[in-house]
């Protein structure tokens, strides 16, 4: 069953805490996304990935990290300097060459 | 359900009824548009796409119209169902910049 997986679904953040959003794909796509979406907004791009090993910052980087040492794992990573981290997070990826975006189910992030 | 798109405009249709969603896109070098569909607590799921070359395209009760003068785009759904309520989003993309509007909530009334 081809897509990309979001897990956790929910998660909490304490206060001073990272905590890591995990997003695997295996439509064998180049590139993967990660955006914020907040209530009564548009999606804000927060890292991309054209290619294992690199990643480019995207509108709202700051107090996020992101890796790719795999094609097919993009984990992001919401630390602690992230002031205002709770929201809905997707993950999405798309074909080399093609733009449209397919998306996982997303994750909620609160902060206890 | 999450509380994904809160204050978003509405629209209320009645079941089997045609709906038009718009959509105001900013960038008039903008040469590829997207629609997407975002029931609750889920991902966006692709609808339909045109390009800037085309004022129309169709697919399965959906048609997407674009009008490059007034920079406006917009999403028929043909015989609107249940399953149909959910929100609505436009993307555009510009060299290799893709952007998304913030959305319209579709509800269906039995």
């Amino acid at each position: 069953d081809g897509g990309i997986t979001q897990s956790p679904k929910y998660l909490f953040r304490k206060e001073g805490q990272n905590v890591t959003l995990s997003c695997e794909q295996n439509l064998n796509h180049d590139a993967m996304y990660w955006y914020r979406q907040d209530p009564g907004q548009g999606l804000r791009l927060i890292y991309y990935s054209q290619i294992v090993n690199d990643f480019q910052k995207g509108d709202i980087a700051e107090g996020y990290s992101v890796s790719r040492e795999k094609k097919e794992s993009f984990p992001l990573t919401v630390t602690s300097a992230q002031k205002n981290p709770t929201a809905f997070y997707l993950c999405a990826s798309s074909s080399s060459g093609m733009n449209i975006q397919y998306f996982g189910a997303g994750t909620r992030l609160s902060v206890l | 359900g999450e509380s994904v798109g809160l204050h978003l405009p509405t629209l209320s249709v009645q079941e089997g009824d045609n709906s038009i969603i718009n959509c105001a896109y900013s960038n008039s070098a903008s040469d590829y548009f997207i629609w997407y569909k975002q029931e609750s607590g889920k991902g966006p799921q692709f609808i339909i796409d045109i390009r800037s070359n085309m004022d129309k395209r169709q697919g399965q009760r959906v048609t997407v119209l674009l009008n490059k003068t007034v920079k406006h785009l917009s999403l028929q759904i043909a015989a609107t169902q249940p399953g149909d309520s959910a929100v609505y989003f436009c993307a555009e993309y510009n060299n290799n910049d893709m952007r998304f509007g913030a959305g319209t909530r579709l509800t269906v009334k039995p």
